[in-house]
Formats: structure tokens, sequence, C-alpha cells
């Protein structure tokens, strides 16, 4: 399986702050690979696909960046209702599998 | 505006087995790939595996011994079997559609809490 590492765990920001969350492949992947975010109690919701590509109806404050193994999800100006956890996910090949989320925070 | 809908029993006991049909409305279910995720309390996500609408299936090695996946597209509807289940199995399941554009998923059921406990 490929294992997909995201850093920080956990990170804490301001609304206005720019924060940047990285994912990492344990082997490359091509652009396979997406960010969700998801709120407490709620199913995840698709941020970006393709690594760099925003899901429709989704606010253009959210980034996505790289290839191969290294990618990065941002947030140029966090809003109140960006407070969530992210997590990776890769296509590539079966079986999917995500990464362990990254907690965002309010400082 | 496609919705997904898990329904099923809420608790299971151990060694039985969870039965789980997620239906779909607002959009066939024709042309796409149905996928049952997993997500233990406060733990991370687990694919379970995917149902082309054909009825082709791909299971997490890691379950595959234990898990089926059917469509019904009579009814829009998919299941997930999930056989001897045990205490590691309570998670919220997930029922989602896979994009097919790349293995993204695009729309979610909300989930449903599924206990394992005698």
């Amino acid at each position: 399986d490929i294992q997909m590492t995201q850093s920080p765990s956990s990170v804490s920001a301001s609304v206005g702050d720019r924060v940047t969350i990285t994912c990492r492949a344990s082997q490359s992947i091509s652009s396979y690979l997406n960010w969700y975010q998801q709120k407490p109690g709620k199913a995840p919701q698709l941020l970006i696909h393709a690594a760099s590509s925003l899901q429709s109806g989704v606010p253009s404050r959210f980034s996505g960046s790289g290839s191969g193994t290294d990618f990065t999800l941002s947030i140029s100006s966090l809003q109140p209702e960006d407070f969530a956890t992210y997590f990776c996910q890769q296509s590539y090949i079966t079986p999917r599998t995500f990464g362990q989320g990254t907690k965002l925070e309010n400082k | 505006q496609v919705e997904l809908q898990e329904s099923g029993p809420g608790l299971v006991k151990p060694s039985e087995t969870l039965s789980l049909t997620c239906t779909v409305s607002g959009g066939s279910i024709s042309g796409y790939y149905w996928t049952w995720i997993r997500q233990p309390p406060g733990k991370g996500i687990e694919w379970i595996g995917y149902i082309y609408y054909s009825g082709g299936t791909n299971y997490n090695p890691s379950l595959k011994s234990r898990v089926t996946i059917s469509v019904d597209t009579s009814k829009n509807q998919f299941s997930l079997i999930l056989r001897s289940v045990t205490a590691a199995d309570t998670a919220v399941y997930y029922c989602a559609r896979d994009a097919t554009r790349g293995g993204d998923f695009d729309y979610w059921g909300q989930g449903t809490l599924v206990t394992v406990s005698s």
C-alpha cells in the first residue's frame, strides 16, 4: 500500500493567516492526489483533485500543488469556517489511502 | 444535486455480519464507481472498496476476505456486507461517489455509526 504522511499533525493559526499543509507519498503518485476538509460530525468534503484542480464551489483561497511524492495544500487567508481537519488521499492505485489528517485550530 | 444516504443497523454483535445500503438520489448510479469508506471514532480514514455500476468490484486487501459490495441499479442503491465483525470494525461508515476522472470522491453520504458490541 502507498503510505501517505501529512505534516504537521496539528497547526494553530488565526483568521487572515496563510496556512500550508504538506502531504508526502511513500512512492511516486504523479498528480493523483486529492485534498478533503472534514468538520466534526460531518463527512469529508472534496477541496482539490488531481493535486491542483479546485473542486467546483470551493473558495479560491484554497490551492494545491505538487507532483510525484510531495504535495501541499495552502489556504491564503484563513476564514472562521476553515478551522477543521484536512486529509490528503492518493488515487494512483488501489487500495486508495489517506493521510492521518491535519487539525487546523484557532490560535 | 446528487445525494447519498446510508442505512442499516447501528449495532452489530461480534462475529456477526454488518450490512449497509446506500441510496443514491438526484442522479443515476450508472456510469460511476461507488465506494465504501470507514472512519473509526477519532481515527483516520480507510477505503473499503468500490463497485462499478455494471458490477465490477475492487476491495481493500486488508478486508477482502470479509467484504462483499453489490449494486442494484433498478433501485439506485449499492450495499456493503462485512462478515465476522469485531470491535475493530466499529466506525462511521460512509458511502461515496468516485468521480471517475481520477479516483477522488466528490459526493459523500452523511455517514452512519456502526458499533460492534454484544
